[in-house]
């Protein structure tokens, strides 16, 4: 199993749409999620972090289930300017390393 | 808004030549990283270096790749004898904190290197 693995789409969404995406980890002593954006041929950047609780950002949703080892994403009112990819991103407690899962493409149509 | 940068933006070198990549991380941050990605696939991790030292590395990380930290501002990468495979951007990333309080990584706009 992949140590993150998500669906690497494309998904392809009208303007004003509802879209989720989700990811799963492998290593289930991993402590800190993270969801970045990566535009094309630009850097990751942080979109949000994900907590145990669940949070929210605006029109962005983030939650973790830890006993099913996955993280999730969901965009409400999705906006041209979403169109990018997005990058499931898990530490492992007491680790470096940050793993980065292979990311998923959102395609915002008008 | 302090942010990571990185030297040069684009290298082209032939095969078996030398590359050092240069990262300015940001100033109080702690943790700094080296990632990679070749054209359309994932960001590969590669090192990660604390107190003045590697902390972690990827098995891609091998005797061909060196990072150093010469005097607390630069961070760099070097590739002794770069492969055609060693094409791929590379993306420095700086964070502030590790352990139990994983914060944000902040990431430089990257070096994109071509071996020919």
């Amino acid at each position: 199993r992949k140590e993150v693995e998500q669906d690497p789409g494309p998904f392809n969404v009208p303007e004003g749409a509802t879209v989720a995406f989700n990811c799963t980890y492998s290593n289930s002593a991993s402590q800190s999620f993270f969801w970045y954006r990566q535009d094309c041929r630009k850097e990751p950047k942080l979109l949000m972090s994900v907590y145990s609780s669940g949070n929210e950002d605006g029109r962005f949703t983030a939650q973790l289930n830890r006993a099913s080892q996955y993280i999730s994403l969901l965009i409400r009112d999705s906006k041209l300017s979403d169109s990018a990819t997005y990058l499931c991103v898990v530490n492992p407690f007491g680790y470096q390393k940050v793993t980065f899962g292979t990311g998923t493409k959102l395609q915002v149509i008008p | 808004e302090p942010e990571v940068t990185q030297t040069p933006s684009h290298q082209v070198t032939q095969m078996g030549q030398e590359v050092i990549l240069r990262c300015v991380p940001i100033s109080n941050h702690l943790y700094f990283y080296w990632y990679r990605q070749i054209l359309g696939q994932k960001v590969e991790f590669l090192v990660s270096f604390y107190n003045n030292e590697i902390s972690e590395k990827s098995e891609i990380f091998d005797d061909q790749f060196s990072v150093e930290r010469p005097d607390g501002s630069n961070f760099t990468l070097k590739i002794r004898s770069t492969k055609l495979e060693d094409s791929a951007m590379y993306f420095c990333a700086s964070r502030v904190s590790g352990g139990l309080n994983t914060g944000e990584l902040f990431f430089g706009e990257g070096s994109r290197l071509t071996v020919l």
